[in-house]
């Protein structure tokens, strides 16, 4: 079974401060993902990524695509408590599955 | 569009007893897929569909599991009879394009 982990697994944050969540395997991955889920809710996708290397910026929000496809970065810059949630990522294997990381849940206080 | 709609929200039932958790793709997308989500394991894709067929079922635990999508718009996940290691989050998703997935707000499911 392909694992993706997350790292770090809970990140508490005051309002202002930047971070970076990360997300390993020892697997190439097609293209990758990344989801936010807020408390009672679904998962929301906000960006994919395909090409090793890749860099996209949402905002506030840059991911990045390891140039090997196995890995992949999230760096929020200034976060707000609206950042608050779980951060999954997802990457699609060899065999078109999309597999869902480990989760790392975010809380920024005002 | 109004999304992928699940229901119930909420389900609290005893053990033993039969669970249905319904789910409504968005209108168009082919694909959908049951995922159970809890704090130990995170999501776990359960089956998934496309044009209504299922594709691959390897994730359902065990027998006591079953989903059916009679039709495009319509899916069910049902858990008979129902264990408390089954509580947990689920959810349905929808997609047109295999991969990106739209879910819907879950059903979390309590069995005493």
């Amino acid at each position: 079974t392909q694992l993706l982990e997350q790292s770090p697994q809970f990140l508490s944050i005051q309002e202002g401060e930047n971070l970076t969540v990360y997300c390993n395997s020892s697997s190439v991955f097609s293209s990758l993902q990344w989801y936010r889920q807020e408390p009672g809710e679904g998962p929301v996708l906000l960006v994919t990524v395909v090409t090793g290397g890749e860099v996209k910026k949402l905002k506030r929000l840059t991911f990045q695509f390891g140039d090997a496809r196995k890995d992949s970065s999230l760096h929020i810059t200034a976060a707000q408590p609206g950042d608050t949630g779980l951060y999954l990522c997802a990457g699609v294997d060899d065999t078109d599955k999309l597999i869902f990381g480990t989760g790392t849940r975010l809380q920024v206080f005002p | 569009d109004a999304g992928v709609i699940q229901s119930p929200r909420h389900e609290v039932t005893e053990m033993g007893q039969e669970v249905t958790l319904r789910c409504k793709p968005i209108s168009g997308h082919d694909y959908l897929f049951w995922y159970r989500q809890t704090m130990m394991r995170g999501l776990e894709l359960l089956i998934y569909f496309n044009n209504n067929v299922p594709i691959d079922d390897s994730g359902m635990p065990e027998d006591r599991f079953s989903a059916k999508m009679p039709n495009a718009s319509f899916s069910t996940l049902k858990i008979q009879p129902s264990e408390p290691r089954d509580s947990a989050v689920y959810f349905c998703a929808s997609t047109p394009s295999r991969h990106t997935q739209y879910f819907g707000p879950g059903t979390r499911l309590t069995v005493l």
